[in-house]
C-alpha cells in the first residue's frame, strides 16, 4: 500500500530537549515536505526536499533542521523545541515539480506534538 | 495579503443542498491548481485537481477563472459524509522548485 508514515503520532515533551520526529514514504518520490498546520494560520511549510541531499527552507524554517541521506526518508529535527513549535505536523511526497506544474502530495497521518 | 485567501465559513447545510467554495490566490503566475480536503485531525486528501477549463467529478465541481484569479468548487446533492475542512492549494514558484500554498480552509457541516 503507497503510505507516508510519521513517527511518533502524539509526542508531549519539555523546552529543550531535542527531538526527531521520523517521515517514510514507500512511493519513490523525489520530492518531499514538512509542514505545521495552526489554527487559522492553515498549513505552512517548514522545510522540503526536492531529491536526496537536496533540501531546502519554507516559509517558517526557524527552530527546525531536516536531513535527506536516502530518498524515503524525511526526518524533522527539532534542536531545542520551544512552546511556539507546540502544532501539528505533516509530512509530505509527492513526484518532483517541475516548472510547468506540481503534483498531487500525499501526506503522513501527522504528529501531534505539545512543547511545555 | 495572504497568497491564497478563502472564507472560513463554517457552512452549515441541510443534506441535499448545492453549496459553492470560492478561493482567490494573488500570485498570477500560478499554474497548478487543487482542491483538498481534511477531516478533523487527519491528514489532507487530494479532493480533485482544477483545470482551466473546468473539471467535474461526479459531485463535485471545480471551475478556475484566471483572469479574475478564483477557483471554485461546488457540492451538489451534499452527504452528510461531505462534512469536512475544504483547502484551496496553488503552486508558486520559488527558486527552482514550485511549492504549494495552502489556504486557510472553508469548514463544511452537512446536516441531517
Amino acid at each position: 500500500e503507497a503510505q507516508v508514515t510519521q513517527n511518533p503520532r502524539y509526542l508531549i515533551t519539555v523546552t529543550g530537549k531535542k527531538l526527531t520526529v521520523t517521515c517514510s514514504q514507500n512511493m519513490n518520490h523525489e520530492y518531499m515536505s514538512w509542514y505545521r498546520q495552526d489554527p487559522g494560520l492553515g498549513l505552512r511549510q517548514i522545510y522540503y526536499s526536492m531529491n536526496v541531499e537536496v533540501t531546502d527552507k519554507g516559509d517558517v524554517p526557524e527552530g527546525y533542521k531536516v536531513s535527506r541521506k536516502e530518498k524515503r526518508n524525511f526526518p524533522l529535527i527539532l534542536e531545542s523545541p520551544s512552546p511556539n513549535q507546540t502544532s501539528l505536523y505533516f509530512c509530505a511526497s509527492s513526484k518532483r515539480p517541475d516548472r510547468t506544474r506540481a503534483y498531487e502530495q500525499y501526506f503522513g497521518p501527522g504528529t501531534r506534538l505539545t512543547v511545555t | 495579503r495572504k497568497e491564497v485567501e478563502q472564507d472560513p465559513g463554517p457552512f452549515n447545510v441541510p443534506e441535499g443542498a448545492t453549496v459553492a467554495f470560492n478561493c482567490t490566490y494573488s500570485n498570477s503566475a500560478s499554474q497548478s491548481f487543487f482542491w483538498y480536503r481534511q477531516d478533523c485531525r487527519k491528514e489532507p486528501k487530494l479532493l480533485m485537481s482544477v483545470y482551466s477549463s473546468g473539471n467535474e467529478d461526479g459531485r463535485f465541481t471545480a471551475q478556475l477563472n484566471r483572469a479574475s484569479q478564483y477557483i471554485s468548487l461546488l457540492i451538489r446533492d451534499s452527504k452528510l459524509s461531505d462534512s469536512a475542512t475544504y483547502l484551496c492549494v496553488v503552486n508558486r514558484l520559488s527558486g527552482s522548485a514550485r511549492q504549494l500554498t495552502f489556504g486557510s480552509g472553508t469548514q463544511l457541516t452537512v446536516l441531517p
